[in-house]
């Protein structure tokens, strides 16, 4: 059964620094990874999806990897703000239809100013 | 602006009681999705529809039901037989295109915070 992962579960850094958020994930044959944002009592934002078949795809400041046979997948964030405060979730979906995504916990993010 | 609309944003309701969730969408999506978000867990999905008067159990769906009289209607019924129903709910939905219906990302709406004492 896939099990999805991110670590740390909350993070804290300055405003600028670029960081590094992390996802695994237990059963390599995935047919996406797809990363979100979340606000304070808020639904989730779609930041990346990466295919299968990509290593990577990007987006403003923010940059996904993934690499299948080790089951991992990291978002980059330049240059991080204030705004980007926020907790972010890595969903792996696992069926053709699109219907099967497992999602990890979550790690928050607070950047200060 | 299209998106998807959920409400109220906030529930309360007594033990015993069945409440209905509602959520619109006018994306135009063909599949449509409820989660269930509790503090510490990731999203566990309850019930999805891939199309009009069909739809299917997730993980978790014992105790709630839904209907899809409508492509950009999927309200989400629960009922009484839910042990522990307080929880914040998403609903969503996500364009399914014949070919690589699996590359189309979720769109979420801002959810339902529904507590039951």
């Amino acid at each position: 059964k896939q099990e999805v992962t991110q670590i740390p579960a909350a993070l804290s850094v300055p405003e600028g620094e670029n960081l590094v958020l992390n996802c695994s994930f237990t059963d390599s044959a995935i047919y996406n990874l797809q990363w979100f944002r979340q606000d304070p009592g808020k639904g989730l934002t779609s930041l990346l999806l990466i295919q299968s078949s990509q290593r990577e795809q990007t987006s403003g400041r923010l940059n996904a990897s993934l690499d299948k046979s080790s089951g991992r997948s990291t978002l980059y964030i330049a240059a991080s703000q204030p705004g980007d405060s926020a907790t972010y979730l890595c969903a792996a979906c696992t069926n053709q239809a699109g219907t099967a995504l497992i999602f990890g916990k979550g790690t928050t993010l607070s950047v200060s100013s | 602006d299209g998106g998807i609309t959920q409400s109220p944003k906030y529930l309360f309701r007594k033990e015993g009681q069945n409440v209905t969730l509602s959520c619109e969408q006018n994306l135009n999506h063909d599949a449509m999705y409820w989660y269930r978000q509790d503090p510490g867990q990731g999203l566990r999905l309850i019930y999805y529809s891939q199309i009009v008067n069909d739809f299917q159990k997730g993980d978790i769906a014992e105790g709630y039901s839904v209907s899809r009289e409508k492509k950009e209607s999927f309200p989400l019924t629960v009922t009484s037989a839910q042990k522990n129903p307080t929880a914040f709910y998403l609903c969503a939905s996500s364009l399914q295109r014949q070919a690589s219906s699996y590359n189309s990302p979720l769109h979420f709406g801002n959810g339902t915070r529904l507590t039951v004492t």
